[in-house]
């Protein structure tokens, strides 16, 4: 399954908003109901860290500024107020069809 | 503190074999999903491997199946990738990665790396 990420790279001034699109080749809903696309972050330095899990779950400790939409196979990242602490690449990953594949990423800075 | 931490990386030429160690602490890995991810310098995340809790479930992404094999000892808290085979594009950090069940499988737990170079 082939995820595409759009833009790649995204400059935002402090305070704006940013908005992160993620597109799969494949439909990502499962019969059981849920969608098995999830959002990571990769700050500099450092791992990357979980954000959302199965579209629109937010992992604990992700502040509310971020949010998640989409369906199927067409998905949206939104940062409500960009903060120096939000720069990083943020990746979508599917976990629906194996093998599991990443977005190719979308670099956020101030 | 719950945590992964990955040893073996290192520098190999091609062709050659490296074994990647994950040890887990601060929860016990019998009861998850197991992954590694990697990263090539300056490039995205790829995922590679998982491995279900019991160990009979695996599945490989195309680029190392038949070379790379993922294994798991509960008993000593640990996660394994034996790379064989070894190429210049293998080149990357690798990352061993806990699946928690309790979030549909999501990769919660991520190590720090461990930096593995091939090159002659």
């Amino acid at each position: 399954v082939l995820m595409t990420q759009t833009p790649l790279s995204l400059s935002v001034t402090p305070g704006q908003p940013a908005s992160i699109s993620c597109k799969s080749s494949e439909s990502l809903l499962h019969r059981d109901g849920k969608t098995y696309l999830d959002w990571y972050v990769q700050k500099p330095g450092r791992s990357p860290q979980l954000l959302f899990y199965t579209l629109t779950s937010r992992f604990s400790g992700v502040p509310d500024k971020f949010s998640v939409s989409g369906s199927v196979t067409d998905f949206t990242l939104k940062i409500s107020r960009v903060e120096a602490e939000d720069v990083g690449v943020y990746y979508c990953l599917q976990r629906l069809h194996l093998p599991y594949t990443f977005g190719p990423g979308t670099t956020v800075d101030i | 503190q719950v945590q992964l931490v990955e040893s073996g990386g290192g520098l190999v030429k091609p062709g050659g074999s490296l074994r990647l160690s994950c040890t887990a602490s601060g929860f016990s890995i019998m009861d998850y999903y197991m992954s590694w991810v990697r990263q090539a310098p300056g490039k995205g995340l790829e995922w590679l491997s998982f491995i279900n809790s019991g160990g009979r479930t695996i599945h490989y992404a195309d680029s190392v199946r038949g070379r790379f094999s993922i294994s798991r000892d509960n008993a000593k808290n640990s996660l394994f990738l034996q790379m064989n085979s070894l190429r210049d594009e293998d080149t990357a950090i690798y990352y061993c990665v806990r699946d928690n069940y309790m979030l549909f499988d999501s990769s919660d737990i991520w190590g720090q790396g461990t930096m593995v170079t091939v090159s002659s």
